[in-house]
């Protein structure tokens, strides 16, 4: 069965600080990955995606994330990170041409003015 | 563009109730996803629904259940509440096949005691 993992549950960092959450996935096929962040009040909006090619995709407000295959991992990162990045942040796989999307616990990232 | 709306925004119930959660999808989009977000969890697919079929189902019992109207609107039911169904209700819509970019409502919360 399909599963994600994100390795921390709760980030604190100072603004200007980098920026890596981990997220691995169990799937044998081809997969669709994706990050969606939900800021405090907000709904659930997606951050970047990788359908397929380059393996490292950006995303908006300076985000990007790196899919290395052999590794089952798709982190994200970002070289600066804000105030306003204070959010909750899920990784989520599909199978490719399949119906269902799987997200990992989420990574609740606090930014310290 | 309207986005994905969802009715009502919280909802209590008691446990043995039934309820009906509404989600009006994105201008275009023909296809809607359910999800369940519990406390502290990512959100886990309970099913998909195309062209006012279901095509797909997670692992949730039947008495959770949905449809979609013409208009591609849809209703998520559940009969019989637990307490463990509380939760955020999340709907999900997204374009005909071969875009799996989602696009989330704001979600309802029920709070069953």
């Amino acid at each position: 069965a399909q599963s994600v993992s994100q390795h921390n549950h709760h980030v604190i960092l100072s603004e200007a600080a980098s920026l890596e959450l981990g997220c691995n996935y169990s799937y044998g096929g081809t997969v669709n990955l994706f990050w969606y962040v939900q800021y405090p009040g907000q709904h659930l909006q997606l951050l970047l995606k990788y359908f397929s090619g380059d393996p490292l995709v950006k995303g908006i407000k300076g985000f990007e994330a790196e899919f290395i295959k052999s590794k089952f991992s798709f982190n994200l990162r970002k070289p600066s990170v804000q105030w306003s990045d204070t959010a909750e942040y899920f990784c989520a796989v599909k199978s490719t041409g399949g119906f269902k999307t799987i997200f990992g616990a989420g990574t609740r990232l606090f930014v310290k003015a | 563009e309207t986005g994905v709306t969802q009715s009502p925004t919280h909802l209590i119930k008691t446990r043995g109730q039934q309820v009906t959660l509404r989600c009006s999808s994105q201008s275009g989009h023909n296809t809607v996803s359910w999800y369940q977000q519990a406390l502290g969890q990512g959100p886990q697919f309970i099913f998909q629904y195309y062209r006012e079929e279901e095509n797909g189902r997670g692992n949730f019992p039947p008495r959770f259940s949905g449809l979609q109207f013409p208009n591609y609107s849809s209703e998520l039911n559940v009969n019989a509440l637990e307490l463990d169904d509380s939760a955020l209700y999340l709907c999900a819509s997204s374009a005909p096949a071969g875009n799996n970019e989602q696009f989330f409502g704001p979600g309802t919360r029920l709070t069953v005691l």
